[in-house]
């Protein structure tokens, strides 16, 4: 099946600091979808992207869909405490299943 | 996790015994899916369904049955558990083919097999 490779697996940074995070796979995805996992709690969908070169942001965080269609990055600017948590790329290449990275425990020292 | 409910939150089985989680949504989607998440192995998909009535095998269906009776219910049933289903299982929905492919996650049953 599809894979995803997602790095890194995991981040310790300072607070203020900027984030970036990607995911590359073998097979071309049509759409993007970046969800953030906070302990003990469901995945919470960040940001969506449905087309090859869109860059989208929401707030501090930025996403782009690369133009190749096999990669995509998340950029976290000024992180804050809150920011913690595990980061998932998620693509879909069909109408339904979407294949999940493996994550970016993403730890924010104050 | 706004709409997305799953019961129960957390649950001890001793091999061999059998149980249902539950998954609810009260958004009126169509599509429904089950995942486990494994340490260091993000989400793989167990079944999903398109509709109601529907169900179809994901990456990792083995040992594992789901139905969907009713367009707001997606039941995942395991017939005799396995050490190797101790798992955190995530239920999602997503409204169909219109929407913009969002699926939305519960919060998660945690289960420990003995």
């Amino acid at each position: 099946g599809q894979q995803l490779n997602q790095s890194p697996q995991s981040m310790f940074i300072q607070e203020g600091e900027d984030v970036s995070m990607n995911c590359t796979s073998s097979s071309i995805f049509n759409t993007w979808l970046w969800y953030k996992q906070d302990p003990g709690e469901g995945p919470v969908l960040l940001i969506a992207l449905y087309k090859a070169g869109e860059l989208t942001s929401n707030g501090r965080l930025t996403a782009q869909f690369g133009i190749t269609r096999k990669d995509s990055f998340l950029n976290i600017s000024a992180s804050i405490p809150s920011d913690v948590g595990i980061y998932f790329c998620a693509g879909r290449a069909g109408s339904y299943q979407l294949t999940f990275g493996k994550g970016t425990k993403l730890s924010v020292i104050p | 996790n706004a709409g997305v409910t799953q019961t129960p939150k957390f649950r001890v089985l001793k091999t061999g015994q059998s149980m249902t989680l539950l998954c609810a949504q009260d958004m009126n989607h169509e599509y429904m899916y089950w995942y486990r998440q494994d340490p260091g192995m993000g989400l793989r998909l167990i079944h999903y369904s398109v509709g109601e009535g529907t169900t179809a095998k994901g990456e990792v269906p083995d040992g594992y049955n789901v139905s969907r009776l009713k367009k707001q219910n997606f039941l995942l049933g395991l017939e005799s558990a396995a050490p190797s289903q101790t798992s955190v299982y995530f239920c999602a929905s997503e409204s169909g083919a219109l929407a913009k492919n969002i699926q939305y996650f519960g919060a998660g049953t945690r289960l420990s097999v003995l």
